[in-house]
C-alpha cells in the first residue's frame, strides 16, 4: 500500500536556525513527491517537487529537499528559518499522477 | 504560470440553500481538477476527482447527490454543495492539474473558499 508520513505534527525553530521538516513514504513504485505550504485560511501553494530528476530539490524561498531512495524519505529543509516561514506543511506524494496521497500536516512555529 | 482561482474566497448561506464555487485555472488547461475539503488544524480530505468531460469520481463517504461536480470545461470546475446544512460549514480547495509538460502530475491549488451555513 502506497502512504505518506509526516513524522512531527509540530515544529519550533528559532528565527535564524536550520528548519527540518521529516517526510517517510512507503511504496513500491517510483514517486513524485512534493511539499506544499499553506499559510492561514489560504490555499496551498507549491514549494518543490522531485520528478525522477536530480535528487536534491530546491524550492522558493530557500528550501530544499533530498530524495533518498534507501530510505523512503523527501525531507524539506531550509538553512535558516525567517518569521514568515510559519505555516502548515504538507508533504504529498503521487504514483501515477491519479491519485495524490496527502501526510498529515507539520506545524510550523518560528520563535522571534 | 500555474494559477487556479476559487469564487467566492467566503460565503455565508443559510440552512437549506445551495451555494457554487467555482474553481478556474488561468492559464493552463486542466484536464484533472480535485476538489477538498479541510477542517480546522486537520490536512486536506479528497472529496472527489474530476476530469473534463466525464462525470467525477467521488471519495467514499462523501454524498455525490449533495456535493455536484461539474468540469464542463479545461479551465472550470464547480462543486455546488445542495440544501447546506451547518456541519457542511468548511473550508473547500480545490486544485488542478495538467497532463501537459512539466506541469504533470502537479497540483496547483486555489486559493479556497471559506463557507459558513448558519
Amino acid at each position: 500500500a502506497q502512504s505518506v508520513t509526516q513524522l512531527d505534527s509540530h515544529v519550533s525553530v528559532s528565527e535564524g536556525t536550520p528548519v527540518l521538516l521529516r517526510c517517510n513514504y512507503s511504496s513500491s513504485y517510483s514517486p513524485s513527491l512534493f511539499w506544499y505550504v499553506q499559510h492561514p485560511n489560504k490555499g496551498l501553494q507549491l514549494l518543490l517537487k522531485y520528478t525522477s530528476a536530480a535528487t536534491l530539490v530546491k524550492g522558493i524561498n530557500g528550501f530544499e529537499a533530498e530524495f533518498k531512495k534507501s530510505e523512503t524519505s523527501f525531507h524539506l529543509t531550509k538553512p535558516s528559518a525567517h518569521m514568515s516561514d510559519a505555516a502548515e506543511y504538507f508533504c504529498v506524494v503521487t504514483f501515477t499522477g491519479n491519485q495524490f496521497y496527502f501526510g498529515t500536516g507539520t506545524s510550523l512555529t518560528v520563535i522571534p | 504560470g500555474a494559477v487556479v482561482s476559487q469564487h467566492p474566497s467566503r460565503v455565508i448561506c443559510k440552512s437549506g440553500t445551495s451555494v457554487k464555487i467555482e474553481c478556474r485555472s488561468l492559464d493552463f488547461q486542466a484536464t484533472t481538477m480535485f476538489w477538498y475539503r479541510q477542517f480546522p488544524k486537520k490536512s486536506l480530505m479528497l472529496m472527489a476527482t474530476s476530469n473534463e468531460g466525464s462525470k467525477a469520481t467521488y471519495e467514499q463517504g462523501v454524498e455525490k447527490d449533495k456535493f455536484l461536480i461539474n468540469h464542463a470545461s479545461l479551465t472550470l470546475s464547480t462543486l455546488t454543495v445542495t440544501s447546506a446544512h451547518p456541519e457542511d460549514s468548511s473550508f473547500y480547495i480545490c486544485s488542478a492539474s495538467s497532463r501537459d509538460g512539466i506541469m504533470q502530475e502537479t497540483q496547483y491549488f486555489g486559493p479556497g473558499t471559506r463557507l459558513l451555513v448558519l
